[in-house]
């Protein structure tokens, strides 16, 4: 696509149910970001891919997130058990090569845990 | 804490006015600064960004200062104009094996007509 797609763009949820946020990066981007970014604040770095290899995935709070990209293209963010803290808007972006230092953001999800 | 933060949280300007905004940072082993872009409701948008081992960058309408004795990077836009209205973020990756570009609070800057 032209740019980086998340679906969905808006999400409430229970608290303790299970979330899927979905990205797919623009055509051809080795790298996909995962950031979380609370209101007026800059994105908070969560997790990141090169092709499918999850590279580092230090900025995940705790064990109840998660993330994948298998066939290095579309990737996944799961939030297991959610609670409140958890709504944020959740941000992905690509670059087409490893250490660029152009990101391209997607419009985000914004997730509500009530 | 966060090794990346701005000194103003907003910024108002007149249009046709230069604006100028600061970031201060605490890494430096970073390689590169980056600056970005934040319209309301949208994602990032990079701008520009400058290499550590540069004092100026110049871009369209957009230059870029680091001073690296004092750790201070600096986003100077000429002749603002009303679509400039947004949030601006500084960043920086950090040497080393993992390229993560880390984000500030961001400053947001008030174009006036």
């Amino acid at each position: 696509g032209a740019g980086v797609s998340q679906s969905p763009r808006y999400k409430v949820t229970k608290r303790g149910q299970d979330v899927a946020l979905r990205c797919d990066p623009i055509s051809g981007h080795v790298s996909l970001y995962w950031y979380r970014q609370a209101l007026g604040q800059g994105p908070e770095f969560l997790t990141y891919f090169n092709y499918e290899a999850q590279q580092d995935k230090s900025g995940l709070p705790n064990d109840r997130f998660s993330a994948e990209r298998p066939e290095g293209s579309i990737s996944t963010l799961t939030i297991q058990r959610t609670e409140q803290r958890d709504s944020a808007m959740y941000r992905c972006a690509s670059s087409w090569k490893p250490a660029d230092r152009e990101l391209f953001f997607g419009e985000g999800s914004r997730l509500t845990v009530l | 804490g966060e090794s990346v933060g701005l000194h103003l949280p907003t910024l108002s300007v007149q249009e046709g006015d230069n604006s100028i905004i600061n970031c201060a940072y605490s890494n430096s082993a970073s390689d590169y600064f980056i600056w970005y872009k934040q319209e309301s409701g949208k994602g990032p948008q990079f701008i520009i960004d400058i290499r550590s081992n540069m004092d100026k960058r110049q871009g369209q309408r957009v230059t870029v200062l680091l001073n690296k004795t004092v750790k201070h990077l600096s986003l100077q836009i000429a002749a603002t104009q009303p679509g400039d209205s947004a949030v601006y973020f500084c960043a920086e990756n950090m040497s080393g094996g993992s390229y993560i570009p880390t984000f500030g609070r961001g400053t947001s800057l008030i174009v006036h007509p």
